[in-house]
């Protein structure tokens, strides 16, 4: 069974200051893995795609990396903002399967 | 294409009740997807159609829950006899099923059984 866990719960950091975001999966037979964003009482908006013959994807200040064989993916935001702060969710999509298994997520705040 | 929509975005109702959920996906999506989320968690996932038939359903759908998609467009998301553990948030995603295969989601309705 793919189990998903992001580390840590919760973050916060100052304003400006670059921060990695970490996920780690138990099973490496991955299809792919997607980095979320929620704001409180939202729904998820997709920041990134990394397919599981890649090894990194870029949006503007965001960085999501993938390394398989040890189970683990990260994801960089660069001069980080205020508006930056929501949780952020890594989800996984296990090979020959349909659906995504997510972690629990983690919980960003930006002080100005 | 405005993304994927769901309505209501808010439902309270009372234990016993039947309530149903509207997911309207994101247009030539053929496959759509419901997750449940409670508070602190990230979503789990319930079942999900590839145009109108359901291929998979999660042990976390029991029989007091009912998903279709008629004709492959939309789909509904009906709980009957609802619980006071069945609050949570109930999202919608959709993709083409095929290629890169992005999973996109809607806003979410918020459930509360009282």
């Amino acid at each position: 069974k793919q189990e998903v866990t992001q580390i840590p719960a919760a973050l916060s950091v100052p304003e400006g200051e670059n921060l990695v975001l970490n996920c780690s999966f138990t099973d490496s037979a991955i299809y792919n893995l997607q980095w979320f964003r929620q704001d409180p009482g939202k729904g998820l908006t997709s920041l990134l795609l990394i397919q599981s013959s890649q090894r990194e994807q870029t949006s503007g200040r965001l960085n999501a990396s993938l390394d398989k064989s040890s189970g683990r993916s990260t994801l960089y935001i660069a001069a980080s903002q205020p508006g930056d702060s929501a949780t952020y969710l890594c989800a996984v999509r296990i090979q020959g399967a349909q659906k995504l298994v997510f972690g629990q997520g983690t919980r960003l705040t930006i002080n100005p | 294409d405005t993304g994927v929509s769901q309505d209501p975005r808010h439902k309270i109702t009372k234990r016993g009740q039947n309530v149903t959920f509207r997911c309207d996906p994101i247009s030539e999506h053929n496959r759509l997807y419901w997750y449940r989320q409670t508070l602190g968690q990230g979503p789990e996932f319930l079942t999900y159609f590839q145009n109108e038939a359901q291929l998979e359903k999660s042990r976390l759908l029991s029989d007091r829950f009912s998903a279709e998609r008629p004709k492959g467009s939309f789909s509904t998301l009906e709980i009957q006899r609802t619980e006071q553990g069945d609050s949570a948030m109930y999202l919608c995603a959709s993709t083409y099923g095929f290629g890169v295969d992005e999973q996109f989601f809607g806003p979410g309705t918020r459930l509360t059984v009282l």
